[in-house]
């Protein structure tokens, strides 16, 4: 049971460049997310998803986008790098129902130069 | 929407002796409050969590205590030891009808220091 995966661990990008950032979870929750953490600070929502089909936007959706057509996965796209979306990316999933909590993936360490 | 926040924002320990570490909440709709550890460079990785129908839980060092009228919780860690050293961040979520509890907001993170 590997839990929730993320792909690719590091990563480094130039400016105006494309990539997705991939997250598959093995555990049938129906909810998944997309997190970033800027280095000391806390964990900002980007996207989430309530099902295959369903995603809505977190507080910081803007240079990003996903999609969910399966319930295993989520990936998260950026479409033109900027040096303000270096940070590092986790990916969660969970029940969504009271007290169920999230699991993290091991995050995406992503650099953008 | 929900505001988190967490306090102190760092703190440092003896070894052995207990830590504490703070958060409000603003939304009175707010029913599940976990905390997670976050180690340097890993996950965050949840360590004990609370429901609202419920004021204090434990499990071995670690509780969680919670005020829903002063909208406030508490982590507290007695008996520190070295492996505690890791930031800590609270979390508040409310139901939202038909979807469950779909969003947790974080508070801003404690670094936790034990002192050997």
């Amino acid at each position: 049971n590997a839990g929730v995966t993320q792909t690719p661990k590091f990563r480094i990008l130039k400016i105006g460049q494309s990539m997705t950032l991939q997250c598959a979870q093995d555990m049938n929750h129906n909810y998944m997310y997309w997190y970033r953490q800027d280095p000391g600070m806390g964990l900002k929502l980007i996207y989430y998803s309530v099902g295959a089909g369903i995603t809505d936007k977190g507080e910081v959706p803007n240079g990003y986008n996903v999609s969910r057509s399966t319930t295993e996965d989520f990936p998260l796209r950026l479409e033109l790098a900027a040096p303000s979306q270096t940070s590092v990316y986790f990916c969660a999933s969970g029940q969504g129902r009271e007290g169920q909590p999230q699991h993290f993936g091991d995050g995406t360490r992503l650099s953008i130069l | 929407g929900e505001n988190v926040e967490q306090h102190p924002s760092t703190l440092s320990v003896q070894e052995g002796d207990s830590a504490v570490i703070k958060c409000t909440y603003s939304d009175s709709a707010s029913n599940y409050f976990p905390w997670y550890k976050q180690e340097l460079g890993k996950r965050p990785q949840l360590i004990i969590d609370i429901r609202s129908n419920v004021g204090e839980k434990k499990d071995q060092r670690i509780a969680v205590t919670l005020n829903k009228t002063a909208k406030h919780f508490s982590l507290h860690i007695t008996e520190t030891q070295p492996e505690d050293s890791a930031v800590y961040f609270c979390a508040a979520s409310k139901p939202r009808l038909g979807f469950g509890n779909e969003k947790l907001t974080f508070g801003t993170g404690t670094r936790l220091t034990i002192i050997p």
